[in-house]
C-alpha cells in the first residue's frame, strides 16, 4: 500500500504558483519523498526527490516539514503543460520498489 | 538525461495469442528494471521487478506464468502477455534504476495492449 495521501484533485490558475500537499506520516528515518507526475497516456516523469532539506531544480520546489511528516510540491509560476496527475511517494535512497498511490490530478486553467 | 525506450507503442492482438513488449535504458545500463500496469484513471500498479541475469520478482497476485518477463542485457527487458486475453488489455509501462547515489528510477513512454 501507499505511504502516503494526497488531495484528489487541484485547479490552479496560469502562471500562477501550484502548491500539491503530500502527507507521509508513518516516514521512516532512511526514506526520501520523491515526486513524480504523469501526463495523460505517457510515462511516468521523475521531478524531485529529498530527505529532510528543502529541495530545488529546475522543474520544481520541494519543501519537506521539519518533522518529515510532510511535503509540498512547489510549481512556481504554472503552465497548461503542468496540467497531470502528481504522485509523491516514499522509498528508500538504494533500491526498492516506488509504490504508487492515486496521486493528485492537477488542472492548469488559461 | 536517461532515456527509456518501450517497443511496441501501441498493439492489438486477438484473444490467446501471445504478445512481447521491449524495454530499453538507451543511454544508461540497468540493472533492475520494473513493470508496471495502469488500467484506465487508475494508478500504476507494479507487476513485478526484473533483475539482469535472475529471475524476476513478481507481486503478490501477478501470475509469472502469464506474464513472462525476460531481462537478458543491461539495457533491455522484455514482458511477454501469454494467451493473451480481453481483460489484460491495459497500458503496461517499465522503468528503469539508474545505478547512483539515489537510484533513481526513469520511465519509458508505455505501451497500450489491446486484446480483442
Amino acid at each position: 500500500d501507499a505511504k502516503t495521501t494526497q488531495p484528489t484533485s487541484m485547479d490552479c490558475a496560469e502562471g500562477r504558483a501550484a502548491n500539491l500537499p503530500c502527507n507521509h506520516s508513518t516516514i521512516s528515518g532512511n526514506e526520501y519523498v520523491y515526486w513524480y507526475r504523469q501526463i495523460h497516456s505517457q510515462g511516468p516523469q521523475y521531478i524531485i526527490h529529498g530527505l529532510k532539506n528543502n529541495e530545488t531544480n529546475e522543474m520544481a520546489s520541494l519543501i519537506i516539514t521539519e518533522d518529515r511528516k510532510s511535503s509540498t510540491l512547489i510549481l512556481p509560476h504554472a503552465t497548461l503543460r503542468d496540467t497531470a496527475v502528481y504522485y509523491c511517494i516514499v522509498k528508500e535512497s538504494q533500491g526498492g520498489k516506488l509504490i504508487f498511490g492515486q496521486g493528485t490530478e492537477l488542472s492548469v486553467k488559461p | 538525461g536517461a532515456v527509456v525506450s518501450q517497443h511496441p507503442s501501441r498493439v492489438i492482438c486477438k484473444s490467446g495469442t501471445s504478445v512481447k513488449i521491449e524495454c530499453r535504458s538507451l543511454d544508461f545500463q540497468a540493472t533492475t528494471m520494473f513493470w508496471y500496469r495502469q488500467f484506465p484513471k487508475k494508478s500504476l500498479m507494479l507487476m513485478a521487478t526484473s533483475n539482469e541475469g535472475s529471475k524476476a520478482t513478481y507481486e503478490q497476485g501477478v501470475e509469472k506464468d502469464k506474464f513472462l518477463i525476460n531481462h537478458a542485457s543491461l539495457t533491455l527487458s522484455t514482458l511477454t502477455v501469454t494467451s493473451a486475453h480481453p481483460e489484460d488489455s491495459s497500458f503496461y509501462i517499465c522503468s528503469a534504476q539508474l545505478l547512483g547515489q539515489y537510484y533513481e528510477q526513469y520511465f519509458g513512454p508505455g505501451t497500450r495492449l489491446t486484446v480483442t
